[in-house]
């Protein structure tokens, strides 16, 4: 089957405006995670969706983020008026519930978008 | 605030070598997994461990996981090219769903 998609793959965006980042989980996946990736580092979480419970939003680094699941499927990170500091790979995963045997704790990774901000 | 530490940073090294990299920290977790990522996309689960001493073998790579559960190593012998990449180190603790990533090895094999 498919897998994560995420939309657009490049993003140039001039400081101060609003951006929009897209993700497809893949079908039947009921965690979906967002993470940021600066240049030759690791991943930092940001948010998490589980079913129909409250995300954690635990890792959002100010207020201008934000995300929403809809529908338990699709979601979208938005982040408003953009600094240069907001550069980077943001990259969404997908996972069955965490903590099922066999593995459902596997996250599968979308290809990423690149955000530059200049 | 827990300290995860993976090392090195950066490897080059020539095709057929072995090499390890390891992952390191203060504190105990439930569970470790690997992943590697390729230029341009996201990274991809390697392995598992769950249990102290659990060593687990993917062909060429080989991946312990600490008696401790503080640290985990992965060796990967006879090094080709298309193992070049990002290796990512990423423990759980408890039952938590949040995984905690690693800066990461940077691995380049030169053919």
């Amino acid at each position: 089957g498919a897998g994560v998609s995420q939309s657009p793959s490049n993003k140039v965006t001039e400081k101060g405006k609003d951006v929009e980042l897209r993700c497809d989980p893949i079908s039947g996946h009921t965690a979906l995670y967002w993470y940021r990736q600066s240049l030759g580092q690791g991943l930092e979480f940001l948010i998490y969706f589980q079913g129909n419970s409250a995300p954690d939003k635990s890792g959002l680094p100010s207020d201008r983020f934000s995300a929403e699941r809809t529908g338990g499927s699709v979601s979208t990170l938005t982040i408003q008026r953009t600094q240069q500091e907001d550069s980077a790979v943001y990259l969404c995963a997908s996972s069955l519930a965490p903590g099922l045997a066999g593995g459902g704790d596997e996250q599968y990774f979308g290809p990423g978008t690149r955000l530059t901000v200049t | 605030t827990q300290l995860l530490e993976q090392s090195p940073q950066f490897l080059s090294i020539q095709e057929g070598e072995n090499l390890t990299v390891y992952c390191n920290s203060s504190s105990v977790f439930s569970s470790l997994q690997w992943y590697r990522q390729e230029p341009g996309e996201g990274p991809v689960l390697l392995v598992t461990v769950v249990t102290g001493g659990e060593v687990k073998k993917l062909k060429r790579l080989t991946f312990q996981f600490g008696d401790a559960r503080k640290d985990s190593s992965l060796h990967i012998t006879a090094a080709q090219p298309g193992d070049t990449g990002l290796y990512l180190c990423a423990p759980r603790m408890d039952s938590s769903y949040k995984l905690i990533f690693g800066s990461g090895t940077r691995l380049l094999v030169r053919p």
